[in-house]
C-alpha cells in the first residue's frame, strides 16, 4: 500500500522557521518526482514546490521562493521542506504528493499555522 | 486568482449528469495535459482523471474527463449523494516548471 506521511506542521510566530519531513512507502520513491501543495483553511489547492526523481532539479512557486527549501534523501525514502521567514499567508495544510502523469499519491497532510 | 478557473458550484439531482468546466489560455491548458481531484472535507485530494481523459484504476467509468483548445472538462454521471464533494483541475506546466490548480468547484447533489 502506498504511504506518504507529512510530519514537522504545527503553530509558529511570522518570521520563524520550520521543517516538514515526509515519509514514504510503497512504491519506489526515488522513481518519482515529489511535490508539496498546500491548502489554506477554507480555500483551494495552491502549488507550492517539487524536486525532480533524483533531487537534481527544483521548481518554486513565486511566492515562497527564497524562502523554502525542497530536498530529499532517496536512502530513507523522505522528503523534506525547510520553511523560513514565515508569514500568515503562508498558514495551511501542506501536502506531499507523488507525481506520475497527475498527482497521484497524497499524503494526509500537515497543518502549519503561522501566528503570533 | 487561480490560473485556471472553474465555477465555484454546480448542482445536480441523485442520478442526473453534471459538466465542471475548467477554463485556460492557449498556454497552459492549450500546451498541456488537465488532471481532475476530488477531495471530501478534512480528507487529502484523490486522483480523479489524468491527462486528461484518462482514469485510475479504481475510478468507476461515471467520471470522465475531455479537452478542447483551451478548457477542460469534468463529467460525472449517475450521480449520487456520495459524490458531493470539492472537484479540482489542475496541470503541470512544462513551459513554466509549475504546477496550477483551478479554484476549485462544490458539487452539491440535491
Amino acid at each position: 500500500e502506498v504511504q506518504l506521511v507529512e510530519s514537522g506542521g504545527g503553530l509558529v510566530q511570522p518570521g520563524g522557521s520550520l521543517r516538514l519531513s515526509c515519509s514514504a512507502s510503497g512504491f519506489t520513491f526515488s522513481s518519482y518526482a515529489i511535490h508539496w501543495v498546500r491548502q489554506a483553511p477554507g480555500k483551494g489547492l495552491e502549488y507550492v514546490s517539487v524536486i525532480s526523481s533524483n533531487g537534481v532539479l527544483t521548481y518554486y512557486t513565486d511566492s515562497v521562493r527564497g524562502r523554502f527549501t525542497i530536498s530529499r534523501d532517496n536512502s530513507k525514502s523522505t522528503l523534506f521542506l525547510q520553511m523560513t521567514s514565515l508569514r500568515a499567508d503562508d498558514t495551511a495544510v501542506y501536502y506531499c504528493v507523488a507525481y506520475s502523469s497527475g498527482w497521484r499519491y497524497w499524503g494526509q497532510g500537515t497543518l502549519v499555522t503561522v501566528s503570533s | 486568482q487561480s490560473v485556471l478557473t472553474q465555477p465555484p458550484s454546480v448542482s445536480a439531482a441523485p442520478g442526473q449528469k453534471v459538466t465542471i468546466s475548467c477554463s485556460g489560455s492557449s498556454s497552459n491548458i492549450g500546451n498541456n495535459h488537465v488532471s481532475w481531484y476530488q477531495q471530501f472535507p478534512g480528507t487529502a485530494p484523490k486522483l480523479l482523471i489524468y491527462e486528461n481523459n484518462k482514469r485510475p484504476s479504481g475510478i468507476p467509468d461515471r467520471f470522465s474527463g475531455s479537452k478542447s483548445g483551451t478548457s477542460a472538462t469534468l463529467g460525472i454521471t449517475g450521480l449520487q449523494t456520495g459524490d458531493e464533494a470539492d472537484y479540482y483541475c489542475g496541470m503541470w506546466d512544462s513551459s513554466l516548471s509549475v504546477g496550477v490548480f483551478g479554484g476549485g468547484t462544490k458539487l452539491t447533489v440535491l
